[in-house]
């Protein structure tokens, strides 16, 4: 089946503007994270749901992070007001039962840049 | 604190040739461990795990790491490099308590030449 997909794949937003970020997990995952990935860095975490339930969000990095999965498949994560320093690639991973063991799937990633 | 490290930042083998991309993890607990794969352009791929068991693990594309507890490192390797194997490879620690908190260390970049 189809793999993560997300979008748009690229986008450039002024400072001040608010963005919104879709990821499209594997059907049927249980588990969804997202990312942030500087240049020449590993991904960071951000959040992690397990259905629609918002588990884990320690690290989103300020309170205009905000993630959502309403029904449980589609995730948007959202950004109000970005700042520079919020320009990085935005990955979205799905596993399939939301264990610690399950390898995670990847989409490619959002680019963000904000000037 | 949990933490990984890959002290390389960059590999260069040349084809043929037998590699190791190094990995240490400081965790407390009883760690899951991976390796991933990120192609240019491309999502992070994942490789294999350890969980528990055999210390030497098989994995996709012909890699195996070694599992060392002793010296707390999870080394990937591959006995000969392709050219195709030129990429960046991110080792990632998580824990049996907590499904969401994965680790990834901050990569390496493998270049192999012909």
């Amino acid at each position: 089946g189809a793999g993560v997909s997300q979008s748009p794949r690229y986008k450039v937003a002024k400072r001040g503007q608010d963005v919104a970020l879709r990821c499209d997990p594997i059907s049927g995952h249980v588990s969804l994270f997202w990312y942030q990935q500087a240049l020449g860095q590993g991904p960071e975490f951000l959040t992690y749901f397990q259905n629609e339930a918002q588990l884990d969000k320690s690290g989103l990095p300020s309170d205009r992070f905000f993630a959502e999965r309403p029904e449980g498949s589609v995730s948007t994560l959202k950004i109000q007001r970005t700042q520079q320093e919020d320009s990085a690639v935005y990955l979205c991973a799905s596993s399939s039962q939301g264990l610690a063991v399950d390898e995670q799937y990847f989409g490619p990633g959002t680019r963000l840049t904000v000037t | 604190a949990q933490s990984v490290a890959q002290p390389e930042d960059q590999v260069n083998v040349a084809e043929g040739n037998p590699l190791t991309v190094k990995c240490t993890y400081s965790v407390s607990g009883n760690p899951y461990l991976f390796w991933y794969v990120q192609y240019p352009n491309r999502g992070l791929q994942f490789l294999l795990k350890y969980i528990t068991g055999d210390n030497l693990v098989k994995g996709s594309y012909g890699f195996e790491a070694e599992f060392n507890k002793s010296q707390t490192s999870f080394h990937l390797k591959k006995p000969s490099a392709l050219v195709s194997d030129s990429a960046l490879y991110f080792c990632a620690v998580s824990f049996y308590s907590s499904a969401s908190k994965i680790i990834f260390g901050s990569g390496t970049r493998l270049s192999i030449r012909p």
